[in-house]
C-alpha cells in the first residue's frame, strides 16, 4: 500500500526566504506525482504536476522535483512572501491502480513580513 | 468560466439523514473524483468514474452512494450508514485519455453532522 509522508508538517519563514517541502513515499510504481496548494477551508490549487518520466518541473518561483528512486519529490519555494501561506499536499498516483492517487498530511507554511 | 462547482457550500445533517452534494464540471472531462478530509489531514478517496454510467470504489467508500449519468455531473450521497460523516468534501476531475493526468479541484462542501 503506497503511503505519502510529508515533513515537516508546519513550517515557519522570514518574508524572502528560499525554502523546501518535502514528500516521500513508499512504492516507486507512480504514473505522476502532483503538488497542491490549499488556503484555509478552500479546495486544493494545482501547482505542478510531474509525469514519471521526469526529473522536475518549474512554474514561476516553484520547482518541483522528482527521485522516483527514492521515493522523493520537493517543492523549492523561491524568494518567499506572506501569500505563499497556506498548506501544501502532494499526491501520488499510482501506474497500476487506475485512477486512485494517495494524498500526503500537507505541510502549512507560514512566511512571515 | 471553465471550472468545477459544488454546492451547498455549507450543509446540516440531522442523525439519520440521506444528504446529496452536488459536482458539476464544466471542463469536459471524462474521469470525476469524490475525496473527503478531515482536520489536519490529506485526502482520501470515496469514489471515482472514469466515464458516464460507470464509477469505482475508492479507498472509504462505506456509508456512500454515486451516480454518473452525465459527463459532467457527479452527485454523492452521504447515507445514514456513514457514521462519522463530518468532513470537508471535495471533488475532482480530470482528463482522461489512456493516462492519467492533472486533477483539478472544486470548492469543496463542508458537511456537520448536528
Amino acid at each position: 500500500k503506497q503511503e505519502v509522508t510529508q515533513i515537516p508538517a508546519a513550517l515557519s519563514v522570514p518574508e524572502g526566504e528560499n525554502l523546501v517541502l518535502n514528500c516521500s513515499f513508499t512504492d516507486s510504481a507512480i504514473y505522476n506525482l502532483q503538488w497542491f496548494r490549499q488556503d484555509p477551508g478552500k479546495g486544493l490549487t494545482s501547482l505542478l504536476l510531474i509525469q514519471s518520466s521526469q526529473r522536475e518541473q518549474t512554474s514561476g518561483r516553484l520547482n518541483a522535483s522528482l527521485d522516483k528512486s527514492s521515493g522523493r519529490s520537493t517543492l523549492y519555494i523561491a524568494a518567499s512572501q506572506p501569500g505563499d501561506s497556506a498548506t501544501y499536499l502532494c499526491a501520488v498516483r499510482k501506474a497500476t491502480n487506475a485512477g486512485k492517487s494517495t494524498f500526503g498530511d500537507g505541510t502549512t507554511l507560514t512566511v512571515k513580513p | 468560466d471553465g471550472g468545477i462547482t459544488q454546492s451547498p457550500k455549507y450543509l446540516f445533517r440531522k442523525e439519520g439523514q440521506n444528504v446529496t452534494l452536488s459536482c458539476e464540471q464544466n471542463l469536459n472531462h471524462d474521469a470525476m473524483y469524490w475525496y473527503r478530509q478531515d482536520p489536519g489531514q490529506g485526502l482520501r478517496l470515496i469514489y471515482y468514474s472514469q466515464i458516464v454510467n460507470d464509477f469505482q470504489k475508492g479507498d472509504i467508500a462505506e456509508g456512500y452512494s454515486v451516480s454518473r449519468e452525465k459527463k459532467e455531473s457527479f452527485p454523492l450521497t452521504v447515507t445514514s450508514a456513514q457514521k462519522n460523516p463530518t468532513a470537508f468534501y471535495l471533488c475532482a476531475s480530470s482528463i482522461w485519455s489512456g493516462g492519467y493526468n492533472e486533477q483539478f479541484f472544486g470548492p469543496g462542501t463542508r458537511l456537520t453532522v448536528l
